[in-house]
């Protein structure tokens, strides 16, 4: 039972280089999720996605975009990577919004 | 908005007793669920435990408890008999809907916590 995973583990980006993050479950979860981790600071949720075709804004959407054509699948896209975007990225997923989030194990991203 | 408050930067247990991690919330919501998760060194992000707030009972899971003190809007995550494995980072968060459905999870800064022979 694989559950969340993600790819890359690391990558290194120069400013202005665009790249996508993967997020993979095999639940069969509706709901999706991403978040990024600053350093010493707790996760802030990006984008979610309650279902296939459905996505919407987070706290801090800005720089990323999102999309969801299968249930199974949630990528991440960075367009213009800034240093602001270094940071640690957590894909997560749950059946039902009132059930616990399962993450992922990250992406950790470095913008230089 | 909804905010979570973990005061304890870090803090310090010997093997085999019992810690206590602070948490408090602010939310206006009537309904909402409180989580405590570990993050070790390794960077995953793990469930702990979870309490609703309609919840009458505190919360359990094998050595983990959730003392919810609603009136209080406190949620410390209680860990009986320390073991080196729990060394490890902390976090309380809390559960806000979302407009489109789906939820947030709306996190505090954490406390790592260090277990000592």
């Amino acid at each position: 039972n694989a559950g969340v995973t993600q790819t890359p583990k690391f990558r290194i980006l120069k400013i202005g280089q665009s790249m996508t993050l993967q997020c993979t479950q095999d639940m069969n979860h509706n709901y999706m999720y991403w978040y990024r981790q600053d350093p010493g600071m707790g996760l802030k949720l990006i984008y979610y996605s309650v279902g296939a075709g459905i996505t919407d804004k987070g706290e801090v959407p800005n720089g990323y975009n999102v999309s969801r054509s299968t249930t199974e699948d949630f990528p991440l896209r960075l367009e213009l990577a800034a240093p602001s975007q270094t940071s640690v990225y957590f894909c997560a997923s749950s059946p039902s919004p009132q059930e616990t989030q399962y993450f992922g194990p990250g992406t950790r991203l470095l913008v230089l | 908005a909804q905010k979570i408050t973990q005061t304890q930067p870090g803090m310090f247990v010997q093997e085999k007793e019992a810690v206590t991690l602070d948490c408090t919330y602010d939310t206006s919501d009537q309904s909402y669920g409180l989580f405590w998760y570990k993050q070790p060194s390794s960077g995953e992000m793990i469930f702990l435990i979870y309490q609703g707030s309609y919840d009458e009972q505190n919360a359990t899971e094998g050595r983990y408890s959730l003392n919810f003190q609603k009136a209080r809007k406190s949620a410390n995550l209680v860990i009986s008999a320390s073991q080196l494995g729990d060394s490890a980072m902390y976090f309380c968060a809390m559960r806000e809907f979302q407009r489109g459905g789906g939820n947030k999870l709306t996190f505090g800064t954490g406390t790592q916590l260090k277990v000592e022979l």
